[in-house]
C-alpha cells in the first residue's frame, strides 16, 4: 500500500464514451501527475500539478482532461478516445515538485481498454 | 533534454544467478538516477537512487547499483536472483536540481527461472 489510490482498477469504453479516472493521496504531498504507461514505450509523463497548480502538459491530445480540485485528490476525464489510447494510467504524487527526485509515490494504475 | 535508455526489453535469469539489468543516461547536466520496480498489478516503487554523493547506491531487497560518468550509465545488479525479484524494471533521470518531472525509460521485464 503506497498511500496512492487509484479507481477504477480496470475501464473498458467506448469512443465515444465519456468517463473519469480518480486518484486519492492522504500522504499531505502537494504534487501530482499522470503517467501513461503502454506496452514496450516508456513511462509518458502526460500532466504535473503543483499546489492544485498545472505546471506541464506533455502535448497530450484535448481528449485527455485533467482536473486538481485540491492537492489530495486528481482527476483524468476521458472523451472520445481512440483505440490507440488504451493503457495502462498511473497515478503518483510527491512532497512537492521539487522534491519529486527524494521519491514519488505510484498508485496501482486503470487499466483502460478502448474498443 | 534528459533520456534513459535500457537494453534488453526482457531478462532471464536463473534462480540464485546474478542480475544485471542496463541502463544508460543522456543528461546535458549532471544528474540524478532512479531505478523503479513494478509488480504484477501494482503501481512503481522507488528501489533505489543516485543523488551525486556515493557513486554505488545500495537499495532495498539486496539490489544496488554504480554511476559510471566515463560510460554514462548505471546498471542494477543483484548478486542471487529469488523467485520474488520476478517484475517490471525502470530506469529513470531527472536533472541534479531536482524540480522537474522523471523521465523513464522503456523498462527490462525480468524473469527467473526456478
Amino acid at each position: 500500500e503506497t498511500g496512492v489510490t487509484q479507481t477504477p482498477r480496470h475501464l473498458v469504453m467506448g469512443m465515444t464514451n465519456k468517463k473519469s479516472l480518480k486518484c486519492e493521496q492522504h500522504l499531505g504531498h502537494n504534487a501530482m501527475y499522470w503517467y501513461k504507461q503502454s506496452a514496450k514505450k516508456p513511462l509518458e509523463l502526460m500532466f504535473v500539478y503543483n499546489f492544485k497548480e498545472q505546471t506541464e502538459n506533455n502535448s497530450v491530445p484535448s481528449r485527455f482532461s485533467p482536473e486538481c480540485p485540491n492537492s489530495s485528490h486528481l482527476f483524468l476525464h476521458l472523451h472520445t478516445l481512440q483505440p490507440e489510447d488504451s493503457a495502462l494510467y498511473l497515478c503518483a504524487s510527491s512532497q512537492d515538485i521539487d522534491r519529486a527526485w527524494e521519491k514519488l509515490f505510484f498508485g496501482s494504475g486503470t487499466q483502460l481498454s478502448v474498443l | 533534454a534528459q533520456s534513459v535508455t535500457q537494453l534488453g526489453s526482457h531478462v532471464s535469469v536463473s534462480e540464485g544467478a546474478l542480475v544485471l539489468l542496463r541502463c544508460n543516461y543522456s543528461s546535458s547536466v549532471p544528474p540524478y538516477l532512479f531505478w523503479y520496480v513494478q509488480y504484477p498489478n501494482q503501481g512503481l516503487q522507488l528501489l533505489l537512487k543516485y543523488t551525486s554523493a556515493a557513486t554505488l547506491v545500495k537499495g532495498i531487497n539486496g539490489f544496488e547499483a554504480e554511476f559510471k560518468k566515463s560510460e554514462t550509465s548505471f546498471h542494477l545488479t543483484k548478486p542471487s536472483a529469488h523467485m520474488s525479484d520476478a517484475a517490471e524494471y525502470f530506469c529513470a533521470v531527472s536533472k541534479n536540481s531536482g524540480n522537474t518531472p522523471l523521465v523513464f525509460g522503456k523498462g527490462t521485464r525480468l524473469s527467473v527461472i526456478a
